[in-house]
């Protein structure tokens, strides 16, 4: 089953603005938008934004979701050495009726 | 406080099922579509399979390469769900994770790790 499209890295300096993007179809993304993921080695991920582009409060509005057609990207501002991790999008796929996930993107910030 | 705790660590040989506890506490499970996750070593996350809430029948959705070999089951009285996956291979090595979903997966489990090992 096909998946969703995430570049594998990304790197930035300290303090820049990293916007990172999510490929997929009318069926998924562009049906009822992704849902975006945060996860630190070893350790479960974690929800940055939901599909309403919602963020929960104990996320750092530094993390903006947006949407755009069948695109997805998730932009962090003010980079620090802890928003480096594996960064992945989510989307129910209408078509399939599966949940689908792109491969991951890690960011490293340098 | 919400959160879900998984049961501990397995290994299994190839040929063999193992089934992996989720409790659910601060919340009752059958209120949201609950997940199944895993990711293998140093791999990506892979969705698995879903519980409907009981308002929308309480059914089971699976992808296409598990829908033959996982079964999804509950109990009511300990707001546990448990994931079995059948047939196992060494490929099946990795972290099993549960989570819920509201829009996106949540709540998420500590993980699982289930090695296919002779």
């Amino acid at each position: 089953q096909a998946g969703l499209t995430q570049p594998p890295s990304v790197s930035k300096d300290l303090g820049q603005t990293a916007t990172l993007t999510c490929t997929g179809d009318s069926n998924n993304v562009g049906y009822q938008g992704v849902a975006w993921l945060q996860q630190h080695q070893g350790h479960p991920p974690k929800l940055l934004s939901n599909r309403q582009n919602g963020r929960p409060s104990e996320i750092s509005d530094r993390f903006s979701a947006s949407r755009s057609g069948n695109s997805a990207s998730l932009t962090i501002t003010g980079l620090q050495t802890e928003d480096e991790a594996d960064y992945y999008c989510s989307a129910w796929d209408n078509s399939l009726s599966v949940w689908v996930l792109g491969g991951g993107t890690k960011l490293t910030v340098l | 406080q919400v959160q879900l705790v998984q049961s501990a660590a397995e290994v299994k040989k190839p040929g063999a099922s193992v089934k992996v506890s989720c409790e659910a506490s601060g919340f009752t499970f059958t209120n949201y579509y609950m997940h199944w996750v895993r990711q293998a070593p140093g791999q990506g996350l892979e969705w698995m399979t879903m519980l409907s809430p009981s308002r929308d029948g309480g059914g089971t959705t699976s992808a296409r390469k598990f829908r033959h070999r996982v079964t999804l089951t509950s109990d009511t009285s300990t707001n546990t769900v448990y994931m079995e996956l059948s047939s196992l291979t060494y490929e099946d090595t990795a972290v099993y994770f549960c989570a819920r979903e509201v829009e996106g997966f949540d709540v998420w489990g500590q993980g699982t790790m289930v090695t296919v090992s002779s």
